[in-house]
């Protein structure tokens, strides 16, 4: 059981070129999500995702695209990078939120990007 | 908007104290508050949250304290030990409408545990 699983670990890009960062989950859940961490922040919510096929924009969705075709992975791409999207992007997974109990995210280990 | 802060950016303690680390919020609507633990060059790692209408609830060596009165949050980690040095975020899960819910983090408060 590997829980959240984020590919590349690390990137450097110049400014315009295009990626896709991957996230995979084994634990079944519907809901998806990605935040990006700067220096000294704490995690903002870039988009979101409550089912296969959905997705929904967080508080900081500008310059950002995401795709969830299969449950387990949650893909989100940069199709024109910045030098303002340098940052470390995390994704989480949980089961849906708003029940009787609060359902934890559980983070991948983070993705460390560059834009040059 | 709403937003959920920090009162101290950093925090040391004495191996063996117990730590407190505060947390102000300003959305009274949220249903949830919790708190989560970031250990460097790794993703945060849940460790308690509290529902808003309870006041205390306890785990394993920690407290989380509500105080919808004045708006704080605090996580009490007794007995505080060098693997507890890290970042500590909380965040406030409250509806962004449609049925949905999102988690507002604060900037976090790094605790160092000197031995």
């Amino acid at each position: 059981n590997a829980g959240v699983t984020q590919t590349p670990k690390f990137r450097v890009l110049k400014t315009g070129q295009s990626m896709t960062l991957l996230c995979a989950q084994d634990m079944n859940h519907e809901y998806m999500y990605w935040y990006r961490q700067d220096p000294g922040m704490g995690l903002r919510l870039i988009h979101y995702s409550v089912g296969e096929g959905t997705t929904a924009k967080g508080e900081v969705p500008d310059g950002y695209n995401v795709s969830r075709l299969k449950k387990q992975n949650f893909l989100l791409g940069l199709e024109s990078a910045a030098p303002s999207q340098t940052s470390v992007y995390f994704c989480a997974s949980s089961r849906p939120l708003g029940g009787l109990s609060y359902n934890e995210q559980f983070f991948g280990p983070g993705t460390r990007l560059t834009v040059l | 908007g709403e937003s959920v802060g920090l009162h101290l950016p950093t925090l040391s303690v004495q191996e063996g104290d117990n730590s407190i680390i505060n947390c102000a919020y300003s959305n009274s609507a949220s249903d949830y508050f919790i708190w989560y633990k970031q250990e460097s060059g790794k993703g945060p790692q849940f460790i308690i949250d509290i529902r808003s209408n309870m006041d205390k609830r306890q785990g394993q060596r920690v407290t989380v304290l509500l105080n919808k009165t004045v708006k704080h949050l605090s996580l009490q980690i007794a007995a505080t030990q060098p693997g507890d040095s890290a970042v500590y975020f909380c965040a406030e899960m409250g509806s962004s409408g449609a049925g949905s819910y999102q988690l507002t983090f604060g900037k976090g408060t790094k605790l160092s545990v000197i031995p």
